[in-house]
């Protein structure tokens, strides 16, 4: 069972465009949300990361907002360029530092 | 350069053909991990070692086996591989557990 709920499976976008991807998680004692982002014939590489005490984090054009009462956080990806064409995923981890991943989001940036 | 290596990065071999997927870091990282790839299921754990001579199971343990005998290598051992155990693999290291995790560029496995 997923601990670690990511949707949508894919989407497109023009260039310009704010594609966002939101994940939903239940084990309240997550405490650390990181986003990886995979480029193909390659590892997941650390996006951006998130602890619970904070409702917002931006690193660039790269913008994690986080509900805790929800028990959800998104990841938006703003002025997107096809560079940013990826799969990315939301993972959680609790203080057994074992990451659970989310099932992954294949971005398309159009240019 | 800082990096996590893994060997083979492809394979295709047969069910009962014991096997194993080399991971080596050169970081000097306490914390290695192996993850299993699955389309629409993500990344799950199979095994992790918080330090040398210290594993333990992650969510997808069954027919694997690790060892971690030095720092640096953290095997991932197949003894009887099925079809199922068809995927992609990656290693991953970390300073310690609750530091971000760096990954290898995967072992795409074929068990035929």
């Amino acid at each position: 069972q997923q601990q670690v709920k990511q949707s949508p499976q894919s989407l497109i976008v023009q260039k310009g465009g704010i594609p966002i991807i939101n994940c939903a998680y239940e084990n309240t004692a997550f405490d650390y949300f990181p986003w990886y982002q995979q480029f193909p014939g390659k590892g997941p590489a650390l996006l951006i990361a998130i602890r619970p005490d904070v409702s917002e984090k931006k690193e660039g054009r790269f913008t994690i907002s986080f509900n805790k009462s929800a028990k959800q956080f998104s990841l938006h990806i703003m002025d997107s360029q096809p560079g940013d064409s990826a799969t990315y995923f939301c993972a959680a981890r609790g203080n057994d530092y074992k990451l659970s991943f989310g099932a992954g989001t294949t971005v398309t940036v159009r240019a | 350069e800082a990096q996590v290596t893994q060997n083979p990065r492809y394979l295709i071999t047969v069910t009962g053909k014991k096997l194993t997927v080399t991971c080596s870091q050169n970081m000097n990282h306490e914390y290695m991990s192996w993850y299993r790839q699955d389309p629409g299921l993500g990344l799950r754990q199979i095994y992790y070692s918080m330090n040398v001579e210290v594993t333990d199971k992650g969510d997808v343990p069954e027919g694997y086996k690790v060892s971690r005998k030095e720092k640096r290598n953290f095997p991932l051992i197949l003894e009887s591989p099925s079809p199922n155990q068809t995927s992609l693999y990656f290693c991953a290291s970390s300073r310690q557990g609750d530091q971000p995790q760096h990954f290898g560029d995967g072992t795409r496995l074929s068990i035929l």
